[in-house]
């Protein structure tokens, strides 16, 4: 098992232009998470999905959507990125919200020039 | 939003005992207390996990007083390799989920 995949590993982007991050994990969990963390900090709740078909704001949702595109995949979307963007992003997947072991991919590290 | 307060950092030696603690005062009945730990460039590692009194796995213990405003996760017999930074969370949902700043151990030979 592959456990949760994020692509790309590395991205580099001028301020204004969009992309997306992907997000799959093999483990058959129902919920999916996405995360930024900046320099020296914690990470920071964008938004979650509970079960697929559901998607909801965390702490920093804006400038940010998101897609659960089937149970296994969890997408996050720039539209329009922002020099304030520049940070790692880790998307997590758990069994359960909250009370359960939430497991981590390696991350995205997004540099908005 | 449970907040959490933890040390910004601590120092410890190879084989001792490390208790790191982490105060939440509004802490919720249906919050749970989660501990990660994260080396550089990497993902948050799930450590323990508990909702009252005593908890322990094969890596560490975690401690919870009755009125659960605080807990402290304990790292018996450090070695090099848990240099890393220690997050407390605490949540009853997703939504609720917040990291904090975390506590950096640094293990001294």
């Amino acid at each position: 098992n592959a456990g949760v995949t994020q692509t790309p590993k590395f991205q580099v982007l001028k301020t204004g232009q969009s992309m997306t991050l992907q997000c799959a994990q093999d483990m058959n969990h129902n919920s999916m998470y996405w995360y930024r963390q900046d320099p020296g900090m914690g990470l920071r709740l964008i938004y979650y999905s509970a079960s697929e078909g559901t998607t909801d704001k965390g702490e920093v949702p804006n400038g940010y959507n998101v897609s659960r595109l089937n149970k296994r995949e969890f997408s996050l979307r720039l539209e329009s990125a922002a020099p304030s963007q520049t940070s790692v992003y880790f998307c997590a997947s758990s069994g359960l919200p909250v009370a359960d072991t939430q497991y981590f991919g390696p991350g995205t590290r997004l540099t908005v020039l | 939003l449970a907040k959490t307060t933890q040390p910004i950092s601590m120092d410890s030696y190879e084989g001792q005992e490390v208790n790191i603690t982490c105060s939440h005062n509004n802490i919720a009945t249906n919050d749970y207390i989660t501990w990660y730990q994260q080396f550089p460039s990497q993902g948050p590692r799930f450590i323990i996990q508990g909702y009252k009194t005593k908890v322990t796995n094969e890596v560490a213990s975690l401690f919870i007083p009755a009125d659960r405003k605080s807990s402290t996760l304990s790292l018996p017999r450090v070695s090099l390799s848990d240099t890393a930074v220690y997050y407390c969370l605490v949540g009853g949902s997703a939504r609720q989920l917040t990291f904090g700043s975390g506590t950096q151990l640094t293990v001294l030979p």
